[in-house]
């Protein structure tokens, strides 16, 4: 069975600062992982996503993640921290085929503070 | 691109009523679509599966009388909460997936379901 572990429920930086946001994964064959954010009252937004390839991933509004197959691992981060990235934040995991569906970790909550 | 829309955003009604809710894919054509239920400060829950003119699959514990789902072309599917109880409300968000893009799920912006 597939599951993802996001070990931190709510994390506080201050604007400007780095964050780096946690998240593990058990799948039995090759991962298919995304990042969402989501705003208060909104739906999911994809930040990125790998399926193979530079373990390195650049996505929108600045974060990049990098997966580590030891690890079992696909943390999010971002070098400066601005206000309104101020969200919640869902890793999730999917394979391949038309058939797969995600499964989403609980999430973290992202407070930043002035 | 790759929109996905919700309507209603908000809808409240009363107990025993039935609801329902549109999902469209506004620039790319869907043949799978998702729908998740979100309690408050929880993670999304699976509810079902549609494939577009196929019956939907549903997750286990999930109702199929209760939670109809209709997926009648590539850029439309609809959930309907039937006979709707103060339990049911919740925030149900949406999501497609596109021809040819099969591993990556685009949300809606979700609906938010008050059942008085």
């Amino acid at each position: 069975a597939q599951s993802v572990t996001q070990p931190d429920i709510h994390i506080t930086v201050s604007e400007g600062a780095s964050l780096e946001l946690r998240c593990n994964y058990s799948y039995g064959a090759t991962p298919y992982l995304f990042w969402y954010v989501q705003s208060p009252g909104q739906g999911l937004q994809l930040l990125l996503k790998y399926f193979s390839g530079d373990t390195l991933v650049q996505g929108i509004k600045g974060f990049e993640a990098e997966f580590k197959r030891s690890q079992s691992s696909f943390n999010l981060r971002k070098p400066s921290v601005h206000w309104s990235d101020a969200a919640e934040y869902f890793c999730a995991v999917g394979g391949a085929g038309t058939a797969s569906k995600l499964t989403f970790g609980t999430g973290t909550r992202l407070q930043v503070t002035l | 691109g790759a929109v996905v829309s919700q309507h209603p955003s908000w809808v409240i009604c009363k107990s025993g009523t039935s609801v329902k809710i549109e999902c469209r894919s506004l620039d790319f054509q869907a043949t799978t679509m998702f729908w998740y239920r979100q309690f408050p400060k929880q993670s999304l829950m699976l509810m079902a599966t549609s494939n577009e003119g196929s019956k939907a699959t549903y997750e286990q514990g999930v109702e199929k009388d209760k939670f109809l789902i209709n997926h009648a072309s590539l850029t439309l599917s609809t959930l309907t909460v039937t006979s709707a109880h103060p339990e049911d409300s919740s925030f149900y968000i949406c999501s497609a997936r596109g021809v040819g893009e099969w591993e990556t799920q685009y949300f809606g912006p979700g609906t938010r379901l008050l059942v008085l």
